[in-house]
């Protein structure tokens, strides 16, 4: 089992910039979970899908921010035009039902200069 | 929704001494609780959890209570090590799919 996989690992971009951030969750997990990581703000959850559906998009902060997840094995983060505000470490998180942990990915860090 | 918060932000604790992490939580329907430490630069990964139908669970050194009517859970390690120094996260989850984590837990352990 490799875990749960994010790409890039690090990522450096301009202000403007569309940004693309990757997950492969664990084979047989059902559940993602997209999360934003900073000092001020801790552990943010932006969108999560079941069986790739977007269940709850509510934490996405603005338009500017899409997910997508064509299939049980594949999702990504876009955005579109990135801030420098947006710097943070983004997780990807999957899990194989309700109630059981979540398995995290080893995040992707951003920064919009 | 579900609020979790988690105290002390930051703890130091001398090597072989115990230390214990503290959250509660508002939404009594919450029925799962997992811990979670963090390393430098690596995602978070689960360590121990409990449900709410069980008040106590153990995993060697680390152990996890839960006070359903108090609305708090905590955890506990003991014996510390170098190694256990991470930023621990608690979360409380409602509805079984999404989690509410609490603002983590600096732990230093002293050698």
């Amino acid at each position: 089992d490799a875990g749960v996989i994010q790409s890039p690992r690090h990522e450096v971009t301009e202000m403007g910039q569309e940004v693309t951030l990757r997950c492969k969750p664990i084979s047989g997990h059902n559940s993602l979970f997209w999360y934003r990581q900073t000092m001020m703000r801790g552990l943010e959850l932006l969108i999560y899908f079941n069986n790739n559906v977007p269940i709850d998009d509510s934490g996405m902060p603005e338009d500017r921010f899409s997910a997508k997840m064509p299939n049980a094995s594949f999702s990504t983060l876009k955005i579109q035009p990135s801030e420098p505000r947006d710097s943070a470490v983004y997780f990807c998180a999957s899990t194989r039902s309700a109630n059981y942990g979540y398995t995290f990915g080893s995040g992707t860090r951003l920064t919009v200069v | 929704g579900e609020n979790v918060e988690q105290h002390p932000s930051t703890l130091s604790v001398q090597e072989g001494d115990s230390a214990v992490i503290k959250c509660t939580y508002s939404d009594s329907a919450s029925n799962y609780f997992p811990w979670y430490k963090q390393e430098l630069g690596k995602g978070p990964q689960l360590i121990i959890d409990i449900r709410s139908n069980v008040g106590e669970k153990k995993d060697q050194r680390i152990a996890v209570t839960l006070n359903k009517t108090a609305k708090h859970f905590s955890l506990h390690i003991t014996e510390t090590q170098p190694e256990d120094s991470a930023v621990y996260f608690c979360a409380a989850s409602v509805s079984g799919n999404q989690f509410y984590f609490g603002t983590g837990t600096s732990l230093t352990v002293i050698p």
